[in-house]
C-alpha cells in the first residue's frame, strides 16, 4: 500500500464553522506533511510532524490546529476560517529525517471553499 | 540561501514530439533535486530525484533529467510527448534543513 489517503475531497463552510481534513497512511512512514497550495501556485508548507510529535510550523494561523494521533493518522482542525483560506490542502508523509533525500508520498487532497 | 527557477510558465508541444521543461537552482550546498507532476485535480507525484549519483536521472513515465552542476541546471526531458503528460511541473531543491524549495511551476500543454 503506497497510498495517502485523505477525506474528505471536497469541503465547504462557513467562517464561524468548526471542520477537520483527515489523513491516513500504512507504509509505515513516520514523517508527515501538510501543505496548502492556491490555485496555479506551488504548494506552501504548514506543519511537519515527525515520530507523532510537531517539529515545524511555519507560522501558521492559530485557525489551523494539526494533530498526530498515532503514526498512521494526521488531522487538520478547522476553526474560524477566512474566504482567503480556501485552497488544496495535500498531506504528504515520508520517511523521517531530512527531507533532503527523501521521496513525498502525496494524498490527492482536500479541496477546501470558505464562504 | 537556495532557490529555483522553472524558466517557463507554460510549454506547448505537439503529441509525439519530445518535451523540455527548464530548471535553474541556486545552492551554497550539494543539492537534492526533485521534479514532481500534479495532474489536474489531483495529489503530487515524484517523477525522479537526483541525490548526487549519477548525474542522469532516469525517472517514471520516460522521463528523464540531467544535472548540470556547472550551468546550476536540472532540465526534465522526455523524447516523446504523450497527451496523458499534460499537468502541472515543479522542480524542486531541497535546502539544508527539512525543508523543500518549490519552483513556480511549468504547466506543460499537449497539441494532438
Amino acid at each position: 500500500d503506497t497510498e495517502v489517503t485523505q477525506t474528505p475531497k471536497h469541503l465547504v463552510m462557513g467562517m464561524t464553522n468548526k471542520k477537520s481534513l483527515k489523513c491516513e497512511q500504512h507504509m509505515g512512514h513516520r514523517a508527515m506533511y501538510w501543505y496548502k497550495q492556491k490555485a496555479k501556485k506551488p504548494p506552501e508548507l504548514m506543519f511537519v510532524y515527525s515520530y507523532e510529535k510537531l517539529s515545524i510550523n511555519e507560522s501558521v494561523p492559530s485557525r489551523f490546529s494539526p494533530e498526530c494521533p498515532n503514526s498512521s493518522l494526521l488531522n487538520l482542525h478547522l476553526h474560524a476560517l477566512q474566504p482567503e483560506d480556501s485552497a488544496l490542502y495535500l498531506c504528504a508523509s515520508s520517511q523521517p529525517g531530512s527531507a533532503r533525500f527523501e521521496k513525498l508520498f502525496f494524498g490527492s487532497g482536500t479541496q477546501l471553499s470558505v464562504l | 540561501a537556495q532557490s529555483v527557477t522553472q524558466l517557463d510558465s507554460h510549454v506547448s508541444v505537439s503529441e509525439g514530439t519530445p518535451v523540455l521543461l527548464r530548471c535553474n537552482y541556486s545552492s551554497s550546498y550539494s543539492p537534492s533535486l526533485f521534479w514532481y507532476v500534479q495532474h489536474p485535480n489531483k495529489g503530487l507525484q515524484l517523477l525522479l530525484k537526483y541525490t548526487s549519483a549519477a548525474t542522469l536521472v532516469k525517472g517514471i513515465n520516460g522521463f528523464e533529467a540531467e544535472f548540470k552542476k556547472s550551468e546550476t541546471s536540472f532540465h526534465l526531458t522526455k523524447p516523446s510527448a504523450h497527451m496523458s503528460d499534460a499537468a502541472e511541473y515543479f522542480c524542486v531543491v531541497s535546502d539544508s534543513n527539512y525543508q523543500l524549495i518549490w519552483g513556480a511551476g511549468t504547466k506543460l500543454i499537449i497539441k494532438p
